[in-house]
């Protein structure tokens, strides 16, 4: 089965402007978690959604929101870059959150440069 | 707070050495302890994981057990190939439903 697909693969933005990162989780997964991975700051939590709602937030600020749709399909937006955004952003499913205990499934990453 | 430590790279080896790669962490309690991948261009896999105390997760000839005296689950290979040239990131369930990672360890394996 299809495994956790993000698009775009890569994306270059200018500084100022907003960006939309798309997730399409393992089907029947309903659990999605977002991550930004930098060289500075390591690996780091966004958010998780599980039915359509935010059940958990990292310590980001507020230009990141996300939400989910029906069908578990998750976005993410950052609003306003800024050059420290430049990142990889990873997704991950997982069935449910219990589930998540032993372990997601991430995707390949959207690799996101800020100029 | 929630953290893992694990052991700076890049580790260099020659194609059939042994690998140790080590991680501690601290955490509330007993969470679940992964290890996972990532090659180059990349998102992460999970290689293996641990739920409980004492548990040893496998896969792909990588082994690390679940030492709650020593909150430590190291990650160990008895004989490497170069297509195990990746990073390597120890992690553990943290508070709130995330992971908390460490900060990877590059794998260099040469012929």
């Amino acid at each position: 089965k299809a495994g956790v697909t993000q698009t775009p693969r890569y994306l270059i933005k200018t500084r100022g402007q907003q960006v939309t990162l798309s997730c399409s989780p393992i089907s029947g997964h309903r659990s999605v978690s977002w991550y930004q991975q930098t060289p500075g700051q390591g690996l780091q939590f966004l958010f998780e959604y599980f039915s359509e709602t935010q059940r958990n937030k990292g310590n980001f600020p507020g230009r990141f929101s996300g939400r989910q749709f029906s069908n578990s399909r998750s976005e993410m937006n950052v609003s306003t870059l800024e050059l420290g955004d430049s990142a990889l952003y990873l997704c991950a499913s997982s069935l449910t959150r219990r589930e998540q205990n032993y372990g997601y499934t991430f995707g390949s990453g959207t690799r996101l440069t800020v100029v | 707070g929630d953290s893992v430590t694990q052991m700076e790279g890049p580790v260099t080896l020659s194609e059939e050495a042994f690998l140790t790669i080590n991680c501690t962490y601290t955490a509330t309690g007993y969470p679940s302890l992964f290890w996972y991948v990532q090659y180059p261009g990349e998102g992460l896999q999970l290689l293996l994981k641990a739920t409980k105390a004492d548990d040893k997760g496998s896969n792909k000839g990588f082994e690390a057990t679940y030492r709650k005296e020593t909150t430590s689950f190291h990650l160990e290979k008895g004989s490497v190939q170069v297509s195990d040239s990746a990073v390597y990131f120890c992690a553990h369930w943290g508070g709130f439903q995330k992971l908390v990672f460490g900060t990877g360890t590059r794998l260099l394996v040469s012929p």
